[in-house]
């Protein structure tokens, strides 16, 4: 089946500092991600769509300036949290979805990350 | 617009059990559902999907869904729960190929020795 990566799968920052977190997919090639984020004990929320070589499309309430992503390769997108706060502490999973008529989004493993 | 609805956020069955999570959803349209198992710290796993065709739908690891549009549900089954069954179990639903999901809020599932 589809694998998707991400890395890391752990991360703890400062307050302040940004972090990136990549996705890949490893044996198809992905023309749509998606980020999600998932507190704890609840569903996954989208806080945006990725299409290869174009911009993102953000969920409303999300801030496109505090979250920024990337999707420059059909196997790769990129989230980056900048300035993180405490509040940024979350699970945030990455899902990616084949060209043509594919309807199933495949999941990464999830990035862990703590903000001190 | 679209919504899912997943009854009982947990759900504790003895192994050896019947598992039934139900998930009901609204759509305008013929909808793409799927079920996502989820171990902790970890990503979403397909357990199984129906687009089209058959409505009992069979899955990994023993489990199937059926989707009945007269009530709106795509409840999942599985007739012999096992210790490794417990999990989060997610529901989601799409309007189709391109279009993105939308998550019922989980049933966490307790498999009692």
């Amino acid at each position: 089946g589809a694998v998707v990566s991400q890395h890391p799968s752990w991360v703890i920052c400062k307050s302040g500092t940004s972090v990136k977190i990549e996705c890949r997919s490893l044996d198809f090639q992905a023309t749509t991600m998606f980020w999600y984020r998932q507190f704890p004990k609840q569903s996954l929320m989208l806080m945006a769509t990725s299409n290869e070589g174009s911009k993102a499309t953000y969920e409303q309430g999300v801030e496109k300036d505090k979250f920024l992503i990337n999707h420059a390769s059909l196997t790769l997108s990129t989230l980056t949290v900048t300035s993180a706060h405490p509040e940024d502490s979350s699970f945030y999973i990455c899902s990616a979805r084949a060209g043509g008529n594919q309807e199933t989004q495949y999941f990464g493993p999830g990035t862990r990350l703590l903000v001190l | 617009a679209q919504s899912v609805t997943q009854l009982g956020s947990h759900v504790s069955v003895s192994e050896g059990a019947l598992v039934l999570l139900r998930c009901n959803y609204s759509s305008s349209v013929p909808p793409y559902l799927f079920w996502y198992v989820q171990y902790p710290n970890q990503g979403l796993q397909l357990l199984l999907k129906y687009t089209t065709g058959a409505t009992l739908v069979k899955g990994i690891n023993g489990f199937e869904a059926e989707f009945k549009k007269s009530e709106t549900s795509f409840h999942l089954t599985k007739p012999s729960a096992h210790m490794s069954d417990a999990a989060e179990y997610f529901c989601a639903v799409s309007e189709g190929t391109g279009n993105q999901f939308y998550f019922g809020t989980g049933t966490s599932l307790t498999v009692i020795p």
